[in-house]
């Protein structure tokens, strides 16, 4: 299957901060990518549905202001937690399809706390 | 909005034991996939099925899409602590992935 690589694994920060997580997909044209929340022992939640070159798609109650994500290249997103609060912890995930793909290829996660 | 409903939401088996995991939907799909999560990473890709009827075996994991494209099942068979996860089933249509809620399966030796 693709690769696709998530960084930072994981990641503290101060409430208030901003915090950036990568997503790229290594060996394939990711044309369309997607941002997940999951909470413990839970499903994944769908934030946001990026085109490459476009404006993010965000689900219904996801804040955009909050959750700011770019999709400038094909083999990279970026998802910004602006302003983070304890609330916010969580794991993130990022999947990545292309053109022709049928299935999407997730990256590792990011596990954000938020102190 | 297209749902997928998985089921049972958990499993405790033991070692050795068959289970069936379930996913459904209102909704046809154009494809459907299968992944497995361990704690603290990304889900990874089982299989994908396409056509109604399909069947796909992966060792002791066997899967198969509905007629209608609306439904889909796992079988493990002799289940192996190994096989602890969760498994989620994920619909397609146009590039986007509709998530089940998982099935959280414990396997105990």
């Amino acid at each position: 299957g693709a690769v696709v690589s998530q960084h930072p694994s994981w990641v503290i920060c101060k409430s208030g901060t901003s915090v950036k997580i990568e997503c790229r997909s290594l060996d394939f044209q990711a044309t369309t990518m997607f941002w997940y929340r999951q909470f413990p022992k839970q499903s994944l939640m769908l934030m946001a549905t990026s085109n490459e070159g476009s404006k993010a798609t965000y689900e219904q109650g996801v804040e955009k202001d909050k959750f700011l994500i770019n999709h400038a290249s094909l083999t990279l997103s970026t998802l910004t937690v602006t302003s983070a609060h304890p609330e916010d912890s969580s794991f993130y995930i990022c999947s990545a399809t292309g053109t022709g793909r049928l299935e999407a290829f997730f990256g590792q996660g990011t596990r954000l706390t938020v102190v | 909005t297209q749902l997928l409903e998985q089921s049972p939401q958990f499993l405790s088996i033991q070692e050795g034991e068959n289970l069936t995991v379930y996913c459904n939907s209102s909704s046809v799909f154009s494809s459907l996939q299968w992944y497995r999560q361990e704690p603290g990473e990304g889900p990874v890709l089982l299989v994908t099925v396409v056509t109604g009827g399909e069947v796909k075996k992966l060792k002791r994991l066997t899967f198969q899409f509905g007629d209608a494209r609306k439904d889909s099942s796992l079988h493990i068979t002799a289940a192996q602590p190994g096989d602890t996860g969760l498994y989620l089933c994920a619909g397609g249509s146009n590039y986007k992935l509709t998530f089940g809620k998982g099935t959280l399966l414990t396997v105990n030796p």
